[in-house]
């Protein structure tokens, strides 16, 4: 079992819809978990981070966690062709001091 | 501009060279990190350092050594370069905060083996 799984897509939404990309991960010691955008050839981006259980919103972005069912989601609002990317799950383990990233997923917005 | 920089952006070299990648965070970090992307865009942590001292060392061939002269600096020195080596390598900055550990990345470095 991968230790973060996403599905790699291509996830394919168009322009004004809702994008919902989804993330279950392994290591129930996670505290905290990340999303970033990486726009191809560029860099990781951090868009969304989340601490506890529920829903947090920030703009178009919406992160969901579940500790219980080790899972994680990013709903993308009113989706637009910039928002063309992959995004990347990361939780954090503080006893590992690390990040652990899913392959992401590519989501692709249609005009 | 606060960031984190890294040079060189593209690095192509024969097999069995000796490089290195520097980064640089000005954002008044205390932990640095190097990342690896293969081609199938994995990303995967290979060292971090914290206020100078490595804190992470995951298992990464001894041929790659990271030196932290400072906590603003991480480099990233590889010898004997192998085809295999050929990725993104990312540096990343995060101010240690408990589990609030939003880190921060360089726009990496494209490391092409011949």
């Amino acid at each position: 079992q991968k230790e973060v799984e996403q599905n790699s897509g291509p996830l394919s939404v168009p322009e004004g819809a809702i994008a919902s990309l989804n993330c279950t991960y392994s290591d129930r010691g996670s505290q905290s978990f990340f999303w970033y955008r990486q726009y191809s050839g560029k860099s990781p981006e951090l868009i969304m981070s989340i601490y506890s259980n529920g829903d947090k919103e920030d703009g178009r972005f919406t992160a969901q966690l579940n500790k219980a069912s080790q899972y994680v989601s990013l709903l993308i609002r009113d989706s637009q062709p910039s928002d063309s990317a992959t995004y990347l799950c990361a939780p954090y383990t503080g006893t590992a001091s690390k990040l652990t990233f899913g392959t992401g997923t590519r989501l692709q917005v249609t005009l | 501009d606060t960031a984190v920089s890294q040079t060189p952006k593209y690095l192509v070299t024969q097999m069995g060279n000796d490089k290195s990648i520097k980064c640089e965070q000005n954002l008044g970090h205390d932990t640095m990190y190097w990342y690896k992307q293969d081609s199938k865009k994995f990303l995967k942590i290979m060292f971090s350092y914290n206020n100078k001292e490595l804190i992470i060392n995951e298992t990464v061939p001894n041929r790659f050594s990271p030196k932290s002269p400072d906590k603003a600096h991480l480099n990233l020195h590889i010898n004997s370069l192998e085809l295999g080596d050929s990725a993104v390598y990312f540096c990343a900055s995060s101010a240690t905060r408990d589990f609030y550990n939003e880190q921060f990345f360089g726009p990496g470095t494209r490391l092409t083996v011949l």
